[in-house]
């Protein structure tokens, strides 16, 4: 009974390749995030979407194209990857307003770039 | 925006000591202030979290202070155990906000 599941946990792909990674949650949130953790364990915001829509790009490369079909799933697309994508993508929800409450995060998506 | 800063990046402790992690923010406006713990591999988890209305919060050996005017907020772990050993992150976001700022993370080791 997961409450944010992601998939798939692992990807390995050769330079240039275009990959989807897929996110939902069954938590009733209305804010999805997808976060960015390299080798140095930095965890560093990428997109926010409330009740599917973007509230937050934080400087991704045009590369990078979120999709929210409803509130409960977002999803991530990376075209030409490049070498320095390789990290781990963590997608996670919260309920946002009014208060912010506890960000539950998926499993992670262990991404590798060849 | 949001800048969160955390220190030590990594800390050694021996098993039954304290530990102590320290985080400074620069928005005035941020007022939800949770703490993630990583293990190896894993999933960032929440195990405690404060709002700014009040000043520190305790549960079982975690706890964690809040000072608003300093723009500090701490987390403190007594009695430390080797489970506790893991990545921990602090994080920082404004109200009805949609950004959950980390910090860039303690590697906190507690030897036997």
């Amino acid at each position: 009974d997961t409450a944010v599941s992601q998939t798939p946990k692992y990807l390995v792909t050769q330079m240039g390749n275009d990959k989807s990674i897929k996110c939902e949650q069954n938590l009733g949130h209305d804010t999805m995030y997808w976060y960015k953790q390299d080798s140095k364990k930095f965890l560093k915001i990428m997109f926010s979407y409330n009740n599917k829509e973007l509230i937050i790009n934080e400087t991704v490369p045009n590369r990078f194209s979120p999709k929210s079909p409803d509130k409960a799933h977002l999803n991530l697309h990376i075209n030409s990857l490049e070498l320095g994508d390789s990290a781990v993508y963590f997608c996670a929800s919260s309920q946002a307003a009014p208060l912010n409450t506890e960000a539950f995060f998926g499993q992670g998506t262990r991404l590798t770039v060849v | 925006g949001e800048n969160v800063e955390q220190h030590p990046s990594t800390l050694s402790v021996q098993e039954g000591d304290s530990a102590v992690i320290k985080c400074t923010y620069s928005d005035s406006a941020s007022n939800y202030f949770p703490w993630y713990k990583q293990e190896l591999g894993k999933r960032p988890q929440l195990i405690i979290d404060i709002r700014s209305n009040v000043g520190e919060k305790k549960d079982q050996r975690i706890a964690v202070t809040l000072n608003k005017t300093a723009k500090h907020f701490s987390l403190h772990i007594t009695e430390t155990q080797p489970e506790d050993s893991a990545v921990y992150f602090c994080a920082a976001s404004t109200g009805g906000g949609n950004k959950l700022t980390f910090g860039t993370g303690t590697q906190l080791k507690v030897e036997l």
